[in-house]
């Protein structure tokens, strides 16, 4: 079945440092990829999402492609803040078959930025 | 932007216990879910609602789980009686369309109840 596995954390990072959280998924035809975000006490919101091969998604200084030579859409950002802070999930679901809301997530990446 | 509620963002019970946990989700959207996380895994589908019935299910989601509209606003999932590996973040989610493919359309998502069995 549909997998995606994602870097584990958590990662701590000063403000202003450079973000890769790395996700690789395994998937038949061409699924639709996604990363969702919560921030503390918040639920899952989406950050961004890539519906095709070589798509960037990107958000809030955020940005991840979608290459499907490697399987994989690691989610980046330039210069990260404190208000970054938070649990990023890489997802995905499949774009055929009728269970396209059916979400399959990675475990999750706690990213701390510090001032 | 709109919200989708949960409550309470904490449940704690006894193993055997029923427990009900409530989602209210956005007033336009037609597709509910709920998905659950246990500690240190990954986020799993358990259920998908639309039209008052159960659209597709995961092998999770056997017959101890039902999901309910009861009253045009609320979502509710109903554990009847709850084991130590029940234990999770449930989190409940709503759609206006159907799926998150290239349309656009996205799931909203709550904050999640924290369900303890003891």
């Amino acid at each position: 079945g549909d997998s995606v596995t994602q870097m584990e954390g958590p990662v701590t990072l000063s403000e202003e440092a450079f973000l890769t959280i790395n996700c690789t998924y395994t998937a038949t035809g061409y699924p639709s990829l996604f990363w969702y975000v919560q921030y503390p006490g918040e639920g899952l919101q989406l950050l961004l999402k890539a519906t095709k091969a070589d798509d960037k998604g990107s958000n809030k200084g955020f940005e991840a492609t979608y290459r499907k030579e490697t399987t994989s859409f690691h989610l980046e950002k330039g210069s990260v803040q404190v208000s970054d802070s938070a649990v990023y999930f890489c997802a995905l679901t499949p774009n055929s078959g009728g269970s396209n809301y059916k979400l399959t997530f990675g475990k999750g990446t706690l990213l701390t930025v510090n001032p | 932007e709109p919200e989708v509620t949960q409550t309470p963002s904490h449940q704690v019970t006894q193993m055997g216990q029923e427990v009900i946990l409530r989602c209210v989700p956005i007033s336009n959207h037609l597709y509910f879910y709920w998905y659950r996380q246990i500690l240190g895994q990954k986020v799993e589908f358990l259920v998908s609602f639309y039209n008052n019935e159960i659209s597709e299910k995961s092998e999770i989601f056997d017959d101890q789980f039902s999901v309910e509209r009861p009253d045009g606003s609320n979502f509710t999932l109903k554990i009847r009686s709850t084991k130590l590996e029940d234990s999770a973040m449930y989190f409940c989610a709503s759609s206006e369309y159907r799926g998150t493919g290239g349309r656009g359309e996205k799931l909203f998502f709550g904050s999640g109840t924290q369900l303890s069995v003891l």
